[in-house]
């Protein structure tokens, strides 16, 4: 069975940083991009990063460029989103999703097909 | 970047009915980077539609997807219980690479 499962959420304060990971199975994972998204309560969604499957090119929306890092060890199957200078706007839930259309790059071309059931993460004093 | 605009924001309907949900784009989309999913409470996203038209895997043919350049639509034929959700819009711009969502349509029972 093909699964995404994410981990280390919690609650950090503002200016802190925190590593989520995203441990992949049921499919060659150096095969696919990955993709984060994120999700605040009662909002639509938010692409943050994104991956290639050799790891070797990154994407970032503007509102994290800068402050937020995506990397992946393919001998883990595991994807990482280290978070830097958190803002009480970082406060959601973070989805690691992945491309559907096999190959090395991010290339959009047929959505995410699969999807994590999310960790939370709450930037607070 | 290109925005995206989904209409309208909720839609009242009863199952059996037929949903049409709109997607527009600030401007024009390649229909191949034109995806759709659905959002339950609690739940993460479900790829439903991609290729501005093409139905994943498992998803009940009821969902179509249609549309080129800025105007796409989701339709549902008959809606079923199970389908009263948040649906949203998706597409992928190339420079710079990133993913845009609409604002989400939210499916409620009449």
């Amino acid at each position: 069975e093909v699964q995404l499962l994410e981990s280390g959420g919690g609650l950090v304060q503002p200016g802190g940083s925190l590593r989520l990971s995203c441990a992949a199975s049921g499919f060659t994972f150096s095969s696919y991009a990955m993709s984060w998204v994120r999700q605040a309560p009662g909002k639509g969604l938010e692409w943050v990063s994104a991956i290639s499957g050799s790891g070797g090119s990154t994407y970032y929306a503007d509102s994290v460029k800068g402050r937020f890092t995506i990397s992946r060890d393919n001998s883990k199957n595991t994807l990482y989103l280290q978070m830097n200078s958190l803002r009480a706007e970082d406060t959601t839930v973070y989805y690691c999703a992945k491309e559907q259309t096999t190959g090395n790059t991010f290339s959009g071309r047929g959505g995410m097909d699969v999807w994590g059931q999310g960790t939370t993460v709450t930037v607070s004093s | 970047e290109i925005v995206l605009t989904q209409s309208p924001g909720t839609l009242s309907l009863s199952p059996g009915e037929r949903a049409t949900l709109s997607c527009r784009a600030s401007q024009s989309v390649s229909s191949s980077y034109l995806a759709w999913y659905q959002q339950k409470p609690g739940q993460a996203p479900r790829l439903l539609i991609y290729g501005a038209s093409s139905r994943a895997t498992g998803i009940p043919d009821r969902f179509s997807g249609s549309g080129s350049g800025t105007d796409f639509t989701l339709t549902i034929s008959r809606l079923e219980p199970e389908d009263f959700a948040v649906y949203y819009c998706q597409q992928y711009g190339s420079s710079p690479r990133m993913y845009t969502f609409g604002q989400g349509t939210r499916l409620e029972i009449k």
